[in-house]
């Protein structure tokens, strides 16, 4: 059963604390991406990978690290330097020869 | 100015009608544009994308593509309630990646 995998669906943390959510795929998709949604927002980007071993921010990445040790998975980290991190995250893939990206189900973080 | 604009809504149509879903972008480089629709607490998902001028129709849902105005729009015929969702427009810039539009929120009424 193929997709992308976005785990918790929820999660709750006190301020301070770091947390990482995981996105793994099975679609052997090259490139994946971390969204942030805001209520009444749109999508924005915070990484992107577009192969293994290798990431580039985007346009809020602060307060936010990536790893990309697998092609199956990218791990999102909030800090405790993310001012506010409490949001909808989600994860997408894209296969290497198109522009499509594909969504998984999202993590919703609350900080308080 | 937003690179992706789309208008503002909420729309809210009768059951049968033609919903019509605005976006407009100011980088003319870009070259592929998506539709995602997204319910209320759940993740966006892909109904259309379309990358030559002109119309491209898919079931009850057309995306149609206008470069030189920097203009794309999303048709949705005999629209039912299940169409009543958060409509997402996105365009690609560098490396792939897509920028997206705030949204249009649709209700269709019974």
């Amino acid at each position: 059963d193929g997709g992308i995998t976005q785990s918790p669906k929820y999660l709750f943390r006190k301020e301070g604390q770091n947390v990482t959510l995981s996105c793994e795929q099975n679609l052997n998709h090259d490139a994946m991406y971390w969204y942030r949604q805001d209520p009444g927002q749109g999508l924005r980007l915070i990484y992107y990978s577009q192969i293994v071993n290798d990431f580039q921010k985007g346009d809020i990445a602060e307060g936010y690290s990536v790893s990309r040790e697998k092609k199956e998975s990218f791990p999102l980290t909030v800090t405790s330097a993310q001012k506010n991190p409490t949001a909808f995250y989600l994860c997408a893939s894209r296969p290497g020869n198109s522009y499509e990206q594909y969504f998984g189900p999202g993590t919703r973080l609350t900080v308080t | 100015q937003k690179e992706v604009e789309q208008n503002s809504g909420p729309l809210s149509v009768p059951e049968g009608a033609i919903a019509s879903l605005n976006c407009t972008y100011s980088d003319r480089g870009s070259q592929s544009f998506f539709w995602y629709r997204q319910y209320s607490g759940k993740s966006p998902e892909l109904i259309m994308f379309i990358y030559s001028n002109g119309d491209k129709e898919d079931g009850r849902f057309t995306a149609q593509l206008n470069k030189a105005s920097q203009y794309v729009s999303l048709l949705i015929r005999d629209s039912q309630p299940s169409d009543s969702a958060t409509y997402l427009c996105a365009v690609t810039g560098s490396a792939r990646q897509l920028t997206f539009g705030s949204g249009t929120q649709l209700t269709v009424l019974p």
